[in-house]
C-alpha cells in the first residue's frame, strides 16, 4: 500500500473550518483514501473514503486533487469533540489491511 | 456506521493468568476481523486478521501461543492473553471488515479493551 505524509500536529479555530491535508503521492489506481480519527483513550473512528470522486457525508468532506496524489479532509465547523488524531490511509479495497501512521493530531480550540 | 463492540473495556489481572477480549460486529457480519495494540503515544500496530472459521493470520513478531484468537462466528472473535506478563499491558482494540457499504469494504473498530497487567 502506498505511503502518506501528514503533518503532525494543527490547530483550529471552534466553529471554523479544519483542513487537513494528506500528500499520497505514489498511489496506485486501485488504492482508496481512507480517514479515520482517534480520540484519546477511544477506538479510531472512520470518517470517509474515495477513490477519485470528492466525497461528502455528515461528518466531513473529502477533496481528492485530479492526480489524486494528494487530498483534503474537511471539517465544515469544527467542534472541540473534533480534537483528536486524524489518520490518512491509503489502502486497495480489496481486503488488504489498514496500516496506521503517525496521523494528525488536531487541536480545536474555543 | 456500523457497531463494534469490545468487552471488557478496561481488565486488571495479575501476572501468569489469561485474559479473554471479545470482540462483536453488533449489525453487520464480519468473516475477517482485526486485532490491534496501541501503546501509550504511539499509533495502532496490527497483531493478526482473524478470518472466521479458520486460523487467524500473525504478524511478524506476534506470538501466536501467547495471544490466542478465536473466530467461531461471523460476529464473534476473541482475543486471549495467556499468561499475561506486565509488558502486555497495552490497549487492544478490535477491527471488523463490513463489505455492504458503497465503494468496497470499511473496516470499524471497537471502543478498545484497556489490559493492565500487575
Amino acid at each position: 500500500d502506498a505511503k502518506t505524509t501528514q503533518p503532525p500536529s494543527m490547530d483550529c479555530a471552534e466553529g471554523r473550518a479544519a483542513n487537513l491535508p494528506c500528500n499520497h503521492s505514489t498511489i496506485s489506481g486501485n488504492e482508496y483514501v481512507y480517514w479515520y480519527r482517534q480520540i484519546h483513550s477511544q477506538g479510531p473512528q472512520y470518517i470517509i473514503h474515495g477513490l477519485k470522486n470528492n466525497e461528502t457525508n455528515e461528518m466531513a468532506s473529502l477533496i481528492i486533487t485530479e492526480d489524486r496524489k494528494s487530498s483534503t479532509l474537511i471539517l465544515p465547523h469544527a467542534t472541540l469533540r473534533d480534537t483528536a488524531v486524524y489518520y490518512c490511509i491509503v489502502k486497495e479495497t480489496s481486503g488488504s489491511r489498514l496500516t496506521f501512521g503517525e496521523g494528525t493530531q488536531l487541536t480545536v480550540n474555543p | 456506521g456500523a457497531v463494534v463492540s469490545q468487552h471488557p473495556s478496561r481488565v486488571i489481572c495479575k501476572s501468569g493468568t489469561s485474559v479473554k477480549i471479545e470482540c462483536r460486529s453488533l449489525d453487520f457480519q464480519a468473516t475477517t476481523m482485526f486485532w490491534y495494540r496501541q501503546f501509550p503515544k504511539k499509533s495502532l500496530m496490527l497483531m493478526a486478521t482473524s478470518n472466521e472459521g479458520s486460523k487467524a493470520t500473525y504478524e511478524q513478531g506476534v506470538e501466536k501461543d501467547k495471544f490466542l484468537i478465536n473466530h467461531a462466528s461471523l460476529t464473534l472473535s476473541t482475543l486471549t492473553v495467556t499468561s499475561a506478563h506486565p509488558e502486555d499491558s497495552s490497549f487492544y482494540i478490535c477491527s471488523a471488515r463490513d463489505w455492504g457499504g458503497r465503494g468496497g469494504e470499511t473496516q470499524y473498530f471497537g471502543p478498545g479493551t484497556r489490559l493492565l497487567v500487575l
